[in-house]
């Protein structure tokens, strides 16, 4: 079965640092999306992505978070100033678009320290 | 907007206990609804879904039906397994968006 892959799958930063989370989507979705979970709270949507451009952000995705699709398979998410907050786990997902084919990957475990 | 709302946990059964984790959602029209469920260590799984009112989801013995009379759509298995201690998620689509709108999440555990 097609997986969304995600690396690293734990990352630890010190506090302003950058740091880039990485994602394979499947490959035939033309949707691509970041969540984050605080550990033991709700996992919250970030951003969606389609078509080469942001499509959608939360309040939560401020200037210091973007997203790039650089070479047609990769699907990038970048905290350009990392603050102690941002600690969670960070899940990329793909869907085909049908509004209910989305795939997530396992995660990324971000702790800034 | 569309919103979820989930049985708070933790929820703690025996080995072939009964289940039921409860789902409510408030919504304009009918969405999908679905159940995702988190291993320990492990990323978000789609574990069933329901596309239209009175639609029963079923997967890996878990079953949950979509009820537009009481808008809810709760998690049932009839005999649990230590298997599925795991974090269930009720979800559902955003109106007119794509992204998905999630619950608090269920913690279960199973003893044997």
């Amino acid at each position: 079965e097609p997986e969304v892959t995600q690396t690293p799958s734990h990352q630890v930063t010190q506090m302003g640092q950058e740091v880039i989370l990485r994602c394979v989507p499947i490959s035939n979705h033309l949707y691509f999306y970041w969540y984050r979970q605080i550990l033991g709270q709700k996992v919250e949507f970030l951003v969606s992505f389609y078509n080469n451009e942001i499509s959608e952000k939360s309040e939560i995705f401020d200037d210091q978070f973007s997203v790039e699709r650089p070479d047609g398979s990769n699907f990038t998410l970048k905290i350009r100033s990392t603050k102690l907050e941002d600690s969670a786990m960070y899940f990329c997902a793909s869907s085909d678009g049908s509004g209910w084919g989305y795939t997530f990957g396992s995660g990324t475990r971000l702790t800034v320290v | 907007g569309n919103s979820v709302t989930q049985m708070e946990g933790p929820v703690t059964l025996s080995e072939e206990a009964f289940l039921t984790i409860n789902c409510t959602y408030t919504a304009t029209g009918y969405p999908s609804l679905f159940w995702y469920v988190q291993y320990p260590g492990e990323g978000l799984q789609l574990l069933l879904k329901a596309t239209k009112a009175d639609d029963k989801g079923s997967n890996k013995g878990f079953e949950a039906t979509y009820r537009k009379e009481t808008t809810s759509f709760h998690l049932e298995k009839g005999s649990v397994q230590v298997s599925d201690s795991a974090v269930y998620f009720c979800a559902l689509p955003l109106q007119g968006a794509q992204k998905l709108v999630f619950g608090q999440g269920t913690r279960l555990t199973i003893n044997p």
